[in-house]
């Protein structure tokens, strides 16, 4: 089965910063991933589909890059509605539809 | 709107049984593969089941293979996962997910409902 890793595992931001987090699969995945944004006691919100494209609705200082095994996540100017945690995903190969440990973001 | 909700969860003994139903509305249910996702407790997030658009085809992950069952019932608009023989492990908030698209093949779960808490316990 693919496996997912995120890093960092968690990071410390202020509003306005640039924030990257990076997803690796453990072997290629083409560009089949996606990364969702989950706020504690919620459920999870798709952002990016396809590693690249953006979900309708979603802001455009989200966006997605990378194919095969390396991928980030950017949000270009860190608002306060966006400390969260994130979480790849694969859909390359199934099963499993695996996530990744996710990225805790939180306010510096 | 689209809307995804669930319902079915509680508290179980070990060895337990629970159903947890996800009705689905504002979008063509039949059309659309459907997931279990489920968190546990402080954790992260671990896919349980797949099930096609029309019921013809499951996955499930290797912690649950043999213990729990997807169905679907399209006439209904409601997704189900039957849990048998649970286990203290299995504690976690239960999500249902739809599939981003309808064909060819899935590529990220778009819709998802406020979740159902499970808890396996004595």
């Amino acid at each position: 089965a693919i496996q997912l890793t995120q890093s960092p595992s968690s990071l410390s931001a202020s509003v306005g910063d640039r924030v990257t987090i990076t997803c690796r699969a453990s072997q290629g995945i083409s560009s089949a991933l996606a990364w969702y944004q989950q706020k504690p006691g919620k459920a999870p919100k798709l952002l990016i589909y396809d590693a690249s494209s953006l979900e309708s609705g979603v802001p455009s200082r989200f966006s997605g890059s990378g194919s095969g095994t390396d991928f980030t996540l950017t949000i270009s100017s860190l608002q306060p509605e966006d400390f969260a945690t994130y979480y790849c995903q694969q859909f390359n190969s199934y099963p499993p539809f695996t996530f990744g440990p996710g990225t805790k973001v939180d306010i510096k | 709107q689209v809307q995804l909700v669930e319902s079915g969860g509680g508290v179980v003994q070990p060895g337990g049984s629970l159903r947890l139903s996800c009705a689905a509305s504002g979008f063509t249910f039949s059309s659309y593969g459907m997931h279990w996702v489920r968190q546990a407790p402080g954790k992260g997030l671990e896919w349980v089941a797949f099930i096609r658009y029309d019921g013809s085809n499951k996955y499930y992950a290797d912690s649950v293979k043999g213990r729990f069952t997807i169905s679907r019932d399209n006439s209904k608009n409601t997704l189900y996962l039957q849990m048998n023989s649970l286990r203290a492990e299995d504690t976690a908030v239960y999500y249902c997910a739809k599939d981003h698209v309808v064909v060819p093949a899935a590529d990220a779960f778009d819709i998802w409902g406020q979740g159902t808490m499970v808890t396996v316990s004595s």
